[in-house]
C-alpha cells in the first residue's frame, strides 16, 4: 500500500525524556512535514523538509529536532519532554503540488 | 500572513440536515482553497478543493464555492449522515507557496 506511515500510535512517557516519532512514505514524494494538533484540534505546521533539507522552521522549540536520513523518512527527535508537548503529531508528504498534500494518522503523545 | 477562520464548533445535526460550515480567508494573490476531514483516530483526508474563483469543489456529496468577492469557501451538504461525523478543517495554500495554513476545525456530530 502506498501510504504516509507513522510509529509509534501513541507514546506515553515521564517529562524529561526523550523521545522519537518515525515517519516514512513510500509515494515518491519530494517534501515531507510535522504538523501538531492540539488538545482544541488546532493544526499547526513545525518543520517541513524538501529533498532532505529544511526549509521550513516555524517557531517551536530547539528541543524538537527533525532528522531527514532521506527523502522517504522524516523523524522527529523531542528532548527533555514537557506537559505542553502533549498533542498529535501528523507526518504529512506532497510531491510539491499542494493540492496532493497526505497525511498519516498520527501520533498521540502524552507526557506525564 | 495568511490566515483562516472558521466557525466555532462543535456542530451537533440530526441525519438527513443540512449541513453549513463557514470558512473565511485572509491571503494576497490568488490562493488554492481546501477542506480537510478528519475522522476520529484518523489523519486528515482531503475533502475537495477549489484553485481560482467561483470554481466549486465537490465530493461524496459535499461542496464549496471559492468566493472572492467574499473571501470565503463555506461548506454545505444537504443531507448528513451518522458517517459523516468528523473534524472539518477549512485551509488555503499561498500562490506559490507549497505550504498549508488550516483553520482551528470543527467539529460536527450526526445524531441519528
Amino acid at each position: 500500500d502506498t501510504a504516509v506511515s507513522q510509529t509509534p500510535k501513541y507514546l506515553v512517557t515521564q517529562m524529561g525524556n526523550d523521545k522519537s516519532i518515525k515517519c516514512e512514505q513510500n509515494l515518491g514524494h519530494d517534501t515531507m512535514y510535522w504538523y501538531k494538533q492540539d488538545s482544541k484540534k488546532f493544526l499547526k505546521i513545525m518543520f517541513s523538509y524538501n529533498n532532505k533539507e529544511l526549509i521550513i522552521n516555524e517557531t517551536v522549540p530547539n528541543r524538537f529536532s527533525p532528522k531527514s536520513p532521506d527523502k522517504a523518512h522524516l523523524n522527529l527527535h523531542i528532548n527533555s519532554l514537557e506537559l505542553g508537548d502533549s498533542a498529535v503529531y501528523f507526518c504529512a508528504s506532497s510531491s510539491g503540488d499542494r493540492e496532493k498534500l497526505l497525511f498519516g494518522s498520527g501520533t498521540q503523545l502524552s507526557v506525564l | 500572513g495568511d490566515s483562516v477562520t472558521q466557525m466555532e464548533g462543535p456542530v451537533t445535526l440530526s441525519e438527513e440536515a443540512f449541513l453549513t460550515i463557514n470558512c473565511t480567508y485572509t491571503a494576497t494573490g490568488y490562493p488554492s482553497l481546501f477542506w480537510y476531514v478528519q475522522y476520529p483516530g484518523e489523519g486528515l483526508q482531503l475533502l475537495l478543493k477549489a484553485t481560482k474563483a467561483d470554481d466549486k469543489g465537490s465530493n461524496k456529496g459535499f461542496e464549496a464555492t471559492y468566493r472572492k468577492e467574499t473571501t470565503s469557501f463555506h461548506l454545505e451538504k444537504g443531507s448528513v449522515q451518522v458517517s459523516d461525523s468528523a473534524v472539518y478543517f477549512c485551509a488555503l495554500a499561498g500562490a506559490g507557496s507549497y505550504q498549508l495554513t488550516f483553520g482551528k476545525g470543527t467539529k460536527l456530530s450526526v445524531i441519528p
